[in-house]
């Protein structure tokens, strides 16, 4: 029930397109879900975050679509640029408690 | 945003040493800090949760006698990876927390560690 599953494992859209990667979650109690781009040989950086009490969050090119009653939460980059390559992290945590982390996706952007 | 530096970046070290890896919160104090591992092209598996001046709570399956964690100072955890061997290669990132709510969460940049 501690799970968020991550999907695609990995990604490759063409420059300019739109990149969407979902995770899933069970346990309802969880109340923060935010979003890490991590560079290789590097930790990750928050991207964007959501709560529950919306149902959209949109800062620059990267959109969060939360959905509540399917337990599914979405990051969407538009205009997609190669500069985005890299992998991408979703996690979900209750209060102030640890967060918990999806498996990752990898990101191609082609040129 | 809050810095938070890890040190090292990298280290290589023996079969059967002990390495020291550093995690500071420059700018900020921190309440909690957590260690993380991440082994390649998988996803970070938290490894143990740390508050200032208190004992480290680990996950399980962690050896809590092998990872040493000590947060001495509200800037300051340190890891330490006793008796290292081969299979404890792997990337260490720590996190570091603001406030009491994940939303002030800053990671440092992580240390590769290599045992041969």
């Amino acid at each position: 029930q501690q799970q968020v599953k991550q999907s695609p494992q990995s990604l490759i859209v063409q420059k300019g397109g739109i990149s969407i990667i979902n995770c899933a979650y069970e346990n309802t109690a969880f109340d923060y879900f935010p979003w890490y781009q991590q560079f290789p040989g590097k930790g990750p950086a928050l991207l964007i975050a959501i709560r529950p009490d919306v149902s959209e969050k949109k800062e620059g090119r990267f959109t969060i679509s939360f959905n509540k009653s399917a337990k599914q939460f979405s990051l969407h980059i538009m205009d997609s640029q190669p500069g985005d390559s890299t992998t991408y992290f979703c996690a979900a945590s209750q209060g102030a408690q640890k967060l918990v982390f999806g498996q990752g996706t990898r990101l191609t952007i082609n040129p | 945003g809050a810095v938070v530096s890890q040190h090292p970046s990298w280290v290589i070290c023996k079969s059967g040493t002990s390495v020291k890896i550093e995690c500071r919160s420059l700018d900020f104090q921190a309440t909690t800090m957590f260690w993380y591992r991440q082994f390649p092209k998988q996803s970070l598996m938290l490894m143990a949760t740390s508050n200032e001046g208190s004992k480290a709570t680990y996950e399980q399956g962690v050896e809590k006698d092998k990872f040493l964690i000590n947060h001495a100072s509200l800037t300051l955890s340190t890891l330490t990876v006793t008796s290292a061997h081969p299979e404890d290669s792997s990337f260490y990132i720590c996190s570091a927390s603001l406030d009491a709510t994940n939303e002030k969460l800053f990671f440092g940049s992580g240390t590769q560690l290599s045992v041969l």
